[in-house]
This record gives structure tokens, C-alpha cells and sequence, in this order.
């Protein structure tokens, strides 16, 4: 298997533009979630899905940022607009239920 | 609110000798925790855990070690090798229960000099 595989791993963007960041977990695997890399919260959990389904969405900071997974293959995370701060690395990860969980490699968002 | 707390940012040891990492958590439903190792410009990847219902698991140079009445787990590397220089992540999760949210430490930096 070929891992998490997220894409694109660098994106930069003007403010107030639509970013989108896309994620294949895994096959097999019922969990996703979105993690934010910041300084000060470390990896802070956005988002995650069972199944398909948005189980917690708590940890999504504004109503910019949405997320999707339309099937068992394929989840997005779009920001819009997108704002300086909104500048981190976002990672995608997924697993099986009670498993550990397997990270992509990252996609990292620089909005100027 | 920060459920799982990692309060030392930095850790330096010189090789050979013994990293303890250590991570604290707030909720006493987690049931499960794990430590990740993170290489910049990569993604963490897991390294080892332990269930609530032990309080150490031990595999090669890592030993975890969970204290359930102090809400407080440690990472124990020994001997620590300059390869093991990473930021460390400790996580806790709600595996068996409510749905498996994994939550996430701030991180450690760990650097073993030669």
C-alpha cells in the first residue's frame, strides 16, 4: 500500500483565495482526520470521519474551513477565503478502529 | 482546551545516554496513548503505545511507561542515538469508546548529541 497520500504537499496562495487540500487514506481504513500543525497547539485535530461521516468537527477553527469525504477513498479540506493566518501544515491520517494511525506526508500552506 | 499537554518544548541529551519525554492528559476516559516521531518535512509516524490497562510496554530502546492516578505517561529511550533527534508527539485516544478521536501533545524536539 502506498500510505496516506496527500496532495499538493506545497501550496502557496493569495488572501482571500480558495485553497484546497486533498487526502487517499489508506484502503481499508474507517477513520480519517485533518490535523493542523501549529507551534503553540502542536498537531491540533480539525476534523474526523467514520465511515464517510463527519463524526467531530469541534476542532475546525472558523466557518472558512470545510471538509469533505464524498467516499471511502478521498477526503478535502477547503479554506474559503484564505487568510495569512491560516499559513501551517495540514496532515491527513487514517486508520482502522483501534489501530494507530497513518500520517501523510503533509501539505504545506503558505497564503500571502 | 488542551486535553494532552507536553510541557518541555525541547530536550537536549548527549548519546548513549537515557530521553525521557514526558506528556500529561486531562480526561480520564482515554483508554489508549501513543507516541509519534516527526522528522521535518515528513509526517509523524507511530512508534510505540500502551492501553489503560497496563502501565508500561516496551519495545527495543523505547519503554512507555503510563500512570493512571497522576494522568501522566513518559517515554523512555535508552541508549538515545543521534538518529533519534526528532520532535516526539504524545497522543491519547478514546479507542474503545465514543468513536476513536486521537488528540495530540504540543510536542518535544529531542536532539542527542554525538
Amino acid at each position: 500500500d502506498a500510505g496516506v497520500i496527500q496532495s499538493p504537499r506545497h501550496e502557496v496562495t493569495e488572501m482571500g483565495q480558495e485553497v484546497t487540500l486533498r487526502c487517499k487514506p489508506i484502503s481499508g481504513h474507517d477513520y480519517l482526520f485533518w490535523y493542523r500543525q501549529t507551534m503553540m497547539r502542536g498537531l491540533e485535530l480539525l476534523i474526523y470521519f467514520n465511515n464517510n461521516v463527519p463524526i467531530d468537527d469541534s476542532g475546525m477553527p472558523e466557518d472558512r474551513f470545510s471538509a469533505k469525504m464524498p467516499n471511502a477513498s478521498f477526503s478535502t479540506l477547503k479554506i474559503q477565503p484564505s487568510e495569512p493566518r491560516d499559513s501551517a501544515v495540514y496532515f491527513c491520517a487514517s486508520r482502522r478502529r483501534a489501530t494507530e494511525a497513518f500520517f501523510g506526508q503533509g501539505t504545506r500552506l503558505t497564503v500571502v | 482546551d488542551q486535553q494532552v499537554k507536553q510541557n518541555s518544548p525541547s530536550l537536549s541529551v548527549q548519546e548513549g545516554r537515557i530521553s525521557i519525554l514526558n506528556c500529561d492528559y486531562t480526561n480520564s476516559m482515554f483508554d489508549y496513548f501513543l507516541w509519534y516521531k516527526k522528522y521535518p518535512a515528513e509526517g509523524p509516524t507511530f512508534l510505540i503505545s500502551i492501553s489503560s490497562i497496563k502501565d508500561k510496554n516496551e519495545d527495543g530502546r523505547f519503554t512507555v511507561f503510563l500512570n493512571k492516578s497522576a494522568k501522566h505517561l513518559s517515554l523512555h529511550i535508552v541508549p538515545s542515538q543521534p538518529g533519534d533527534s526528532a520532535v516526539y508527539f504524545c497522543a491519547a485516544s478514546l479507542f474503545y469508546n465514543q468513536g476513536g478521536k486521537l488528540i495530540f501533545g504540543q510536542g518535544t524536539e529531542l536532539s542527542v548529541k554525538p
